[in-house]
């Protein structure tokens, strides 16, 4: 089973739906939570970042996590294009970082 | 810009060839780390360097030798490479002991 489990989709959502990403995780000793954006032809940049479980939220996204399901979730509302991306979800226990594969959307206009 | 600079942007290399990658942080981090990105996968942490000094290889073939001679410079030297190797290899950097890594824009590397 791997530490860390995302659907690579790919994601197709018209301009201003809810784009909904979520990861599953195995290992309970994951504290800090963290999603991050990758554009094409770019490294991944951090996005949100959760310590512990509980919502967070900034500007059209919001950060959800319950440890205990193991279950993590990203919510974008009023999508853009320019959220067309692929959206790693991360952890961390003992300050080493797992990642899931990642899950490509694409905000149709 | 995200303040950590990765050159060069793309490289091709043969099987028989010698290079090298280098990674540049802006940060005043003190830890940096290589990572390896392959298409569908999560991303595969490499090597972690903390105050300069190696601290995690995470069981990486020798053919890859990282080499880190200051907090701000990180160099990942490559010998007789295979083509499973091609990957994005993206370098990142954060506090030592901190969570959140900040990401270079990577070197796409095709070995033929």
């Amino acid at each position: 089973q791997k530490e860390v489990e995302q659907d690579p989709g790919p994601l197709s959502v018209p301009e201003g739906a809810i784009v909904s990403l979520n990861c599953t995780y195995s290992n309970s000793a994951f504290q800090y939570f963290m999603w991050y954006r990758q554009y094409s032809r770019k490294g991944p940049e951090l996005l949100m970042y959760t310590y512990s479980s509980g919502n967070k939220e900034d500007g059209r996204f919001t950060a959800q996590v319950d440890k205990s399901s193991k279950y993590i979730s990203l919510f974008i509302r009023d999508s853009q294009p320019s959220d067309s991306a692929t959206y790693l979800c991360a952890m961390s226990a003992d300050y080493k970082l797992s990642f899931g594969a990642g899950t490509t959307v694409t905000v149709r206009a | 810009e995200t303040g950590v600079t990765q050159t060069p942007r793309h490289l091709v290399m043969g099987m028989t060839n010698k290079k090298s990658l280098k990674c540049e942080q802006h940060l005043g981090h003190n830890a940096m780390y290589w990572y390896k990105q392959s298409a569908k996968k999560p991303l595969e942490l490499m090597f972690v360097y903390n105050f300069k000094e190696q601290t995690e290889n995470n069981s990486v073939p020798s053919r890859f030798s990282p080499e880190c001679p200051n907090s701000s410079h990180l160099f990942l030297h490559l010998h007789t490479l295979q083509p499973e190797d091609s990957a994005l290899y993206l370098c990142a950097s954060s506090q030592a002991g901190g969570t959140e890594a900040f990401f270079g824009q990577g070197t796409r590397l095709t070995v033929v």
